[in-house]
């Protein structure tokens, strides 16, 4: 079945640690990739998205996702993440065999340490 | 300012009553989307619609309805709430010009008690 993985469910770091989560799908031909933010009591905001071109994009809040189309991963990456970094991350893909519909991963949850 | 909207954010409601979600978009989005998230879960597409009198769908059956009778307004009705309708419901729309992002509403927490 066509799906998004995340790797962790929880990661706890502390600041000014690197992070890297993982995200791996599924899908077969053209996708396009997002990773969201979800803050405490906040809505989901778009933290970068991946459509063409170059696969090492660079979001808001410094950070950076890279897609490998052999590997069918588009993970996340921060160099040194921040105690207001602390959040429910989702990574999400459109397909144009799925109509375009957003399907995400099942999240996972930052806490950064201070 | 463009933006997403979903009233009421958290909303108790006892068995047997019916409630509809609002939700809103200004910013002239023709696709929307009805999703289900339980706590530290994912999100699960339980609606959308591609524009106008157009809605289908999502891959999490859900007893809830949805009408679009304008391009802004996509309200979602539960027409006889139960304990396990608790839950977060969340609105997001998206252009159908192009490849875009999703935008999300607020949510609304719903308990059925």
């Amino acid at each position: 079945a066509q799906s998004v993985s995340q790797h962790n469910h929880h990661v706890i770091l502390s600041e000014a640690a690197s992070l890297e989560l993982g995200c791996n799908y599924s899908y077969g031909g053209t996708v396009n990739l997002f990773w969201y933010v979800q803050y405490p009591g906040q809505h989901l905001q778009l933290l970068l998205k991946y459509f063409s071109g170059d696969p090492l994009v660079k979001g808001i809040k410094g950070f950076e996702a890279e897609f490998i189309k052999s590997k069918f991963s588009f993970n996340l990456r921060k160099p040194s993440v921040q105690w207001s970094d602390t959040a429910e991350y989702f990574c999400a893909v459109t397909a144009d065999n799925y109509g375009q519909n957003f399907v995400f991963g099942p999240g996972t949850r930052l806490s950064v340490l201070p | 300012e463009a933006d997403i909207y979903q009233t009421p954010r958290y909303l108790v409601i006892g068995t047997g009553k019916k409630i509809t979600l609002e939700c809103s978009q200004t910013m002239g989005h023709d696709k929307m989307y009805w999703y289900q998230q339980d706590p530290g879960m994912e999100l699960h597409l339980i609606h959308y619609s591609y524009g106008v009198n157009s809605t289908e769908k999502g891959d999490l059956s859900s007893e809830s309805t949805v009408s679009r009778i304008r391009t802004e307004h996509f309200p979602l009705t539960l027409e006889s709430a139960r304990p396990s309708h608790t839950s977060q419901y969340l609105c997001a729309s998206t252009s159908t010009q192009g490849v875009t992002e999703a935008f999300f509403g607020q949510g609304t927490r719903l308990t059925v008690v």
